[in-house]
């Protein structure tokens, strides 16, 4: 079963407007989050991370927030640009594992 | 800077052949993950390697196995490819708990 969801299969943004994907997780172990950006032929690189006792990180136009209670994380680009167009990812882990569990991803375009 | 490599791009291969994909990475990182990504269904983890000689299934393994004889290098191994094993392959390296490199990936696809 999956373990961590992403229930936007795509999202279409005005380019200077904020993007806001979401991703929910059913494991309440899962202490270390992440989301990665994926362009076409290319390998997913890594985009920013938040660990659990936080609610909220920023670097630069993103930010992960977290709640734990929902077990919802969402990832805001503000703001948006072209160059943003990608699918998003977000990944999950528990502390005593190596294994990251992946969402099935959000393809995000940012309309000029 | 961090680099993984995948050896090939591109792949086309027939149904029944042995298939090896080989991975590299140059940041003496302990653990190695192969994945499989197609669309809808996101990254599936099918094996990841935490030491030399060491490997554990992921998700889907069924069909593949894998080997590191070295540190640096990953390998995934078809041993009779069929056609529902044509996918997009990430290798990635990690090393802690911290944020995974991927590879560029290979686009295999069996005929």
């Amino acid at each position: 079963d999956q373990q961590v969801k992403q229930n936007s299969p795509s999202l279409s943004v005005q380019e200077g407007r904020i993007s806001i994907l979401n991703c929910d997780y059913t494991n309440s172990m899962f202490d270390y989050f992440l989301w990665y950006k994926k362009y076409p032929a290319e390998g997913p690189t890594f985009l920013i991370s938040i660990s659990s006792i936080k609610d909220k990180n920023e670097d630069g136009r993103f930010t992960v927030f977290l709640n734990k209670s929902a077990k919802h994380l969402s990832l805001h680009i503000v703001p948006s640009q072209p160059g943003d167009s990608a699918v998003y990812f977000c990944a999950a882990s528990r502390l005593t594992g190596n294994q990251f569990y992946f969402g099935t991803g959000t393809s995000l375009t940012v309309i000029p | 800077d961090v680099k993984v490599t995948q050896s090939s791009r591109y792949l086309v291969k027939r149904t029944g052949e042995k298939v090896f994909l080989e991975c590299v990475q140059d940041m003496d990182h302990e653990n190695m993950f192969w994945y499989r990504q197609d669309p809808g269904l996101g990254l599936r983890l099918i094996y990841f390697s935490y030491d030399v000689k060491m490997k554990e299934k992921g998700d889907i393994p069924e069909g593949y196995s894998v080997s590191r004889e070295k540190k640096e290098r990953f390998s995934l191994i078809l041993e009779s490819a069929s056609t529902n094993q044509t996918s997009m392959y990430l290798c990635a390296s990690k090393a802690g708990r911290y944020e995974q490199y991927f590879g560029p990936g290979t686009r295999l696809t069996v005929t």
